[in-house]
């Protein structure tokens, strides 16, 4: 059974940082890419951030470009969101996502629970 | 960045009748277009890939048709657990994009 177990948000101030994670079982981690998708309160969804299984490429919303990294330990079966710089409209539920099984099906076939981040003062 | 408009907003049904959602892109995204389902409190659930392929354990009341710009999910009838919001994505291209969702109610 695939699971996707996130963490690490929280409450914040702005100009904050945090950092998510995402620790995946029940299946091979380091062959699929990934991705964060976010949804603030009672609005729809927002694509973040996504990584390749390798590496190689990411690729970020413009809304979080420059601020957000994202990053993976294969070994550790893990997916990372920095978070740096942190604003009130980055508020929202945070999802890790495993995306499609081949390369270009970046639809999302699994998501977690989601953690939430709160920017406030 | 492509906008994807679903209509309607929200769709008031009875249990067991069928229910029809519209998802339109502002330019074609092919058959890549996804349907999802969210529950109150939990993540969303993948229903639809490719425009019509089932996802793993979606039962078959559940069809998405279309390609292009016009994408159609269809529920054949309505259960209890299938009251929710349902979302369309496009992967055709960056940035991948949502739409806004339609709320489908008792």
């Amino acid at each position: 059974e695939v699971q996707l177990l996130g963490s690490g948000g929280g409450l914040v101030q702005p100009g904050g940082s945090l950092r998510l994670s995402c620790v995946a079982s029940g299946f091979t981690f380091r062959s699929f890419a990934m991705s964060w998708v976010r949804q603030a309160p009672g609005k729809g969804l927002e694509c973040v951030s996504f990584m390749t299984a390798s590496g190689d490429f990411t690729y970020y919303a413009d809304s979080v470009k420059g601020r957000f990294t994202i990053s993976r330990d294969n070994s550790k079966d893990t997916l990372y969101l920095q978070m740096n710089s942190l604003r009130a409209e980055d508020t929202a539920i945070y999802y890790c996502a495993k995306d499609g099984p081949t390369r270009g099906d970046y639809y999302f076939d699994y998501w977690g629970q989601g953690t939430l981040v709160t920017v406030s003062s | 960045e492509i906008v994807l408009t679903q209509s309607p907003a929200t769709l008031s049904v009875s249990p067991g009748e069928r229910a029809t959602l519209s998802c339109r892109a502002s330019q074609s995204v092919s058959s890549n277009l996804a349907w999802y389902q969210q529950k109150p409190g939990q993540a969303p659930r993948l229903l639809i890939y490719g425009a019509s392929t089932r996802a793993t354990g979606i039962p078959a009341r559940f069809s998405g048709s279309g390609s292009g710009t016009e994408f159609t999910l269809t529920i054949s009838s309505l259960q209890s657990e299938d009251f929710a919001v349902y979302y369309c994505q496009h992967y055709n291209n960056w940035p991948r994009t949502f739409g806004q969702g339609t709320k489908v109610e008792i």
